[in-house]
């Protein structure tokens, strides 16, 4: 198993410009999370999903879109890049059940500039 | 509404020493709970569930509900512990939204 693979590593994007987020995971997880990371502010939920078909939105979902056509995809636009979204993403993936934890990406580097 | 505390921002000790990394919760019904560790620019990686109640690299955490905290301990720290470590949370209802702290970068020095 891959686990969970965020494409790209890095990207760099000027102010307007609109991207996605790749994230996929082949262990058939129900759940999957979208996550930033900025310093001294932990990671914050942006949206989640809990199957196909279903998604909802985290802590700080403005900017974002996400769907989720199949188990295995969960994909993060940005739809007008500003500084602000200038963080490290994080893909995560679960099976169901509150006492399991999260399975995580090894993260996107964004800088909008 | 689901949070997660963490007081120390940075914990420094010296290797063999014990450590204890805080973290404090605010849930109304019964909270699932982990220790996630992030080593230096690397993925986070699933460190402890409360539910198992294991130890982990020598790391052990208890759920404390009177006190609302689930504190990270390890008797003889190592260098190779210094990482960046979060508590987070998942409430109860099997929603998938697991809330993070702010974490807590323990280094331990030689």
């Amino acid at each position: 198993n891959a686990g969970v693979t965020q494409t790209p590593k890095f990207q760099v994007l000027k102010t307007g410009q609109s991207m996605t987020l790749q994230c996929a995971q082949d262990m058939n997880h129900e759940y999957m999370s979208w996550y930033r990371q900025d310093p001294g502010m932990g990671l914050r939920l942006i949206h989640y999903s809990v199957g196909a078909g279903i998604t909802d939105q985290g802590e700080v979902p403005n900017g974002y879109n996400v769907s989720r056509s199949t188990t295995e995809d969960f994909p993060l636009r940005l739809l007008s890049a500003a500084p602000s979204q200038t963080s490290v993403y994080f893909c995560a993936s679960k099976i169901q059940g509150a006492s399991y934890g999260y399975t995580f990406g090894s993260g996107t580097r964004l800088t909008v500039v | 509404a689901q949070r997660v505390t963490q007081p120390e921002k940075l914990l420094s000790v010296f290797k063999g020493a014990p450590v204890e990394l805080k973290c404090n919760y605010s849930y109304s019904g019964s909270p699932e709970l982990f220790w996630y560790v992030q080593y230096s620019r690397q993925r986070l990686q699933l460190l402890l569930r409360h539910i198992s109640r294991e130890s982990i690299k020598g790391f052990t955490a208890d759920l404390n509900k009177g006190e609302t905290s689930f504190h990270l301990k390890k008797p003889f720290a190592q260098e190779e512990d210094s990482a960046m470590y979060y508590c987070a949370l998942n409430g109860s209802g099997n929603t998938g939204k697991l809330i993070f702290g702010q974490g807590t970068t323990l280094q331990v020095k030689p």
